[in-house]
């Protein structure tokens, strides 16, 4: 069965402090894994596709980074607005077009 | 560009009955897919329409249903409502059949059911 696990599931850093978000997976075939960020009572922001093993995509303070089992997002340096539940997802080879299996979340509270 | 929509954004119901929820996608998008998200836990997938037909479906029971329109709009309609479909309604929408286009989210209608 496709599944995604997020660890931890909740993570309180100072502002400045950086961290690492994990999201393990187990999927029949990788066709893309997301991530998310949500805000409370929002819908999630997309910020990144990871396809294949080794790659990596940045943006501002986060680096995303894929494996053949697990994915990190790292947060360099924090700040008090990168507070939010951020969300992994994988898509599936042979699965329902369009369906995105998610983890549970990751809340990250970052403190001033 | 306009973002994706959807409409209402709070509704309560009794149990039993029927709601529906709309969905404006993202321009230039012309494939929608819809999940539910309990407190605390990530969305699921219900369904995804592409060009006005069902193209894919998560493990929902079929009073779950739903439009696609052909300006690429969406309605979920759900019937027999029980406490338990008590959630966030997302929708999704994205340019092909989401194969490995990025999925764009609206805010959400909030469904509690009483």
């Amino acid at each position: 069965e496709d599944q995604v696990t997020q660890s931890p599931e909740a993570l309180r850093l100072q502002e400045g402090e950086s961290s690492s978000l994990n999201c393990s997976y187990t999927v029949s075939g990788l066709r893309g894994l997301f991530w998310y960020r949500q805000d409370p009572g929002k819908g999630p922001e997309f910020l990144f596709t990871l396809y294949s093993a080794g790659e990596e995509k940045e943006k501002e303070r986060l680096k995303a980074t894929l494996t053949k089992k697990e994915s990190f997002l790292h947060i360099t340096a924090p700040k008090p607005e990168d507070s939010a539940t951020y969300l992994c997802a994988v898509q599936a080879h042979g699965g329902s077009q369009g369906n995105l299996i998610f983890g549970k979340g990751t809340k990250l509270s970052v403190k001033p | 560009e306009t973002g994706v929509t959807q409409s209402p954004t709070h509704l309560i119901k009794t149990r039993g009955q029927q709601v529906t929820l709309r969905c404006s996608s993202q321009s230039g998008h012309n494939t929608v897919s819809w999940y539910q998200q309990a407190l605390g836990q990530g969305p699921q997938f219900i369904f995804q329409y592409y060009r006005e037909e069902e193209n894919g479906r998560g493990n929902f029971p079929p009073r779950f249903s739903g439009l696609q329109f052909p300006n690429y709009s969406s309605e979920l309609n759900v019937n027999a409502l029980e406490l338990d479909d008590s959630a966030l309604y997302l929708c999704a929408s994205s340019r092909g059949l989401a194969g490995r286009d990025e999925q764009f989210f609206g805010p959400g209608t909030r469904l509690t059911v009483l």
